[in-house]
């Protein structure tokens, strides 16, 4: 099946500060990739769909502001967390679509 | 909200067929239903997905009722390996043009498979 990854695969920052993490879609072209959040022992929660050379379109709830989702090239996606806080810590997940979602293997994010 | 429901929690054991109940009564006629599970701290894994008919891949196989409002996914022979968070999805394929529906996660199944 085709392969999605995501960068870093774990990272801890001190609360303030902004953190990157960029999805990949190795061996298709991805027009559209999703970006979820999952919390300890909850479902995945979508937070906004990535459209390849437009705006991202964020769920209800979610601060556009503050979840910066940049869709550059049909292989890249990345969400940037700004201004980090420990309420931000979380699984985050991308995933890319074609016939199906594909899922990157996740980003543990954990905010000092 | 989740179109569908599911059982929170399934035991099953080692080398047993694992049988996955999802009801989604309100399914309407342009949605696929998707079967995806996550290991613990993974992304999760596409496992199979259909319209109208069964359906059967490597994994596992997709029984829908005639009415479409459930279906079950058969894990043949469940290993210890199956033991994961199933989620069943309904989802329009078709959701203008290129762009696919998205994909709304419920809570799933635990499903544990000891030995």
């Amino acid at each position: 099946g085709a392969v999605v990854s995501q960068h870093p695969s774990r990272v801890i920052c001190k609360s303030g500060t902004s953190v990157k993490i960029e999805c990949r879609s190795l061996d298709f072209q991805a027009t559209t990739m999703f970006w979820y959040r999952q919390f300890p022992k909850q479902s995945l929660m979508l937070m906004a769909t990535s459209n390849e050379g437009s705006k991202a379109t964020y769920e209800q709830g979610v601060e556009k502001d503050k979840f910066l989702i940049n869709h550059a090239s049909l292989t890249l996606s990345t969400l940037t967390v700004t201004s980090a806080h420990p309420e931000d810590s979380s699984f985050y997940i991308c995933s890319a679509s074609r016939d199906r979602e594909f899922f990157g293997p996740g980003t543990r994010l954990t905010v000092l | 909200d989740a179109k569908t429901t599911q059982p929170t929690s399934m035991d099953c054991a080692e080398g047993r067929a694992a049988n996955l109940p999802c009801n989604h009564s309100t399914i309407s006629g342009n949605e696929y239903v998707y079967w995806y599970r996550q290991i613990h701290s993974q992304g999760p894994q596409y496992i199979i997905h259909g319209l109208k008919n069964n359906e059967t891949n490597e994994m596992a196989s997709l029984i829908i009722t005639e009415d479409r409002k459930s279906s079950t996914l058969i894990l043949p022979h469940a290993t210890l390996r199956d033991t994961a968070v199933y989620y069943c999805i309904v989802r329009d394929l078709n959701a203008g043009g290129t762009s696919y529906g998205k994909l709304t996660f419920g809570q799933g199944t635990i499903l544990t498979v000891h030995p």
